[in-house]
This record gives C-alpha cells, structure tokens and sequence, in this order.
C-alpha cells in the first residue's frame, strides 16, 4: 500500500521559476523524507524531517510538514533545467519500513 | 567507492525461467531492501532485511525469493510463479535514509 500521495502528478516550469510539489500521508510518522530519480536511475536522498519539525532547509530546497493535516511540501526555488526529475515523499512509521508515494515528475524548460 | 552495486543493469527472460538480481554493499549497513518500480510508479516493497540470516516480506513479495547470507549481499530472485516480473527493481539499504542502487531493469520476452 502506498503511505504518499504526490500533487501534483506532473509539473512543467520555466527556468528560474519555483516549483511546489506536496504529499500527503494516512499513519502517523517519525519523520518524512524526499527522493530525487532521474530518468532510469536509482533514488537519491534530498532532504528529511522529523515528526517534530516544521520547516526545513537545504540549499534551494524548504520542506514543510503539518502533521496536523498529514501532509507536507516541498519548494525548489530557482529552479534549473538540471532539476527535471521525479520526485518522491516517503514516510518512515518506524520498523524499518519506509513507504513511497506515485511521484512527482518535474520538467523544467530552459 | 562506497555504495551499493545492481547487476545486470538489464535482463531479459523468457517466460517460465527463474532470474537472480544482484546487490552488493560496502556501506556496512545492517538493513538492505528490495524494491519494484513501474512506469510512471512509485516503488514498492518486495522484501527487506534487517540482520544476516533474517528478511521479510514486504508488501508484493509473491513469486519473488531472497537469501541474506552474508551483510553486503542481498539477492533477489525472481521466479516463474510471478506473472509481471517486467520492471525495474531497485535496491537499497537504511541508515537513517534509504541509499539506492542504480537499479536492474528486467523484460521478459
């Protein structure tokens, strides 16, 4: 079963603009984390936040997280062709299982 | 170079033949994944492994088998009893985050 849910499911953008992706998760986690793949590669780690924070940063990356409403963001301002790739939500509920959702597919046009 | 090292990066297999994925670890990660990827998916979880000698089954581990004999090793065989094998599987170990491999892609003809 899938934990993530990504919005939008693609997401095409000019150059220098920001790009906004968000996901959101059924169980209560300790902690969320975002996944970057290009094109038929293996996942690679961005960014991750634990249950009891908010917001954070790294880079032209912010992350947020409402665990309120179970749902969190992420924000690549500045973006660059460089930046086209899927992107990923996973959610880590403890006992070594961590839970991906669909994806975003970012597309950035020079 | 640590990390983590898929082969074959691609496989073909004809109908009815059992294939055997590679993965192999020089992180010294004790826990080690097995994930399945579909087009225009997100991954889901075949099998993992916490310690040598002990895995379990993840969330679509039908028609798959894996052995977890030593810390770096963790194969993946895919047998004929599953019916979609065609995807690319992905593997990883957890220390914190999840490390991937580069990823096997397999086809059956």
């Amino acid at each position: 079963s899938q934990q993530g849910e990504e919005d939008p499911q693609a997401l095409s953008i000019q150059e220098g603009e920001n790009a906004t992706m968000n996901c959101s998760y059924k169980t209560s986690i300790n902690n969320l984390q975002w996944y970057r793949q290009n094109s038929g590669r293996g996942l690679v780690h961005l960014i991750l936040i634990r249950s009891n924070e908010r917001e954070k940063h790294s880079g032209r990356l912010r992350v947020t997280l409402d665990t309120s409403k179970k749902s969190s963001s992420l924000l690549i301002t500045a973006s660059r062709a460089a930046d086209t790739a899927s992107y990923f939500c996973a959610t880590d509920a403890g006992g070594f299982k961590t839970i991906f959702g669909a994806g975003t597919r970012l597309f950035v046009k020079a | 170079d640590g990390g983590i090292t898929q082969s074959p990066k691609y496989l073909f297999r004809k109908e009815g033949q059992n294939v055997t994925l590679s993965c192999e670890q020089n992180l010294n990660h004790d826990a080690m994944y097995w994930y399945r990827q579909d087009p225009g998916q997100g991954l889901r979880l075949i099998y993992y492994s916490q310690i040598v000698n002990d895995f379990q089954k993840g969330d679509i581990a039908e028609g798959y088998s894996v052995s977890r004999e030593k810390k770096e090793s963790f194969p993946l065989t895919v047998t004929s009893a599953q019916k979609n094998p065609t995807a690319f599987y992905l593997c990883a170990t957890h220390s914190g985050e999840l490390f991937f491999g580069e990823g096997s892609r397999l086809t059956v003809l």
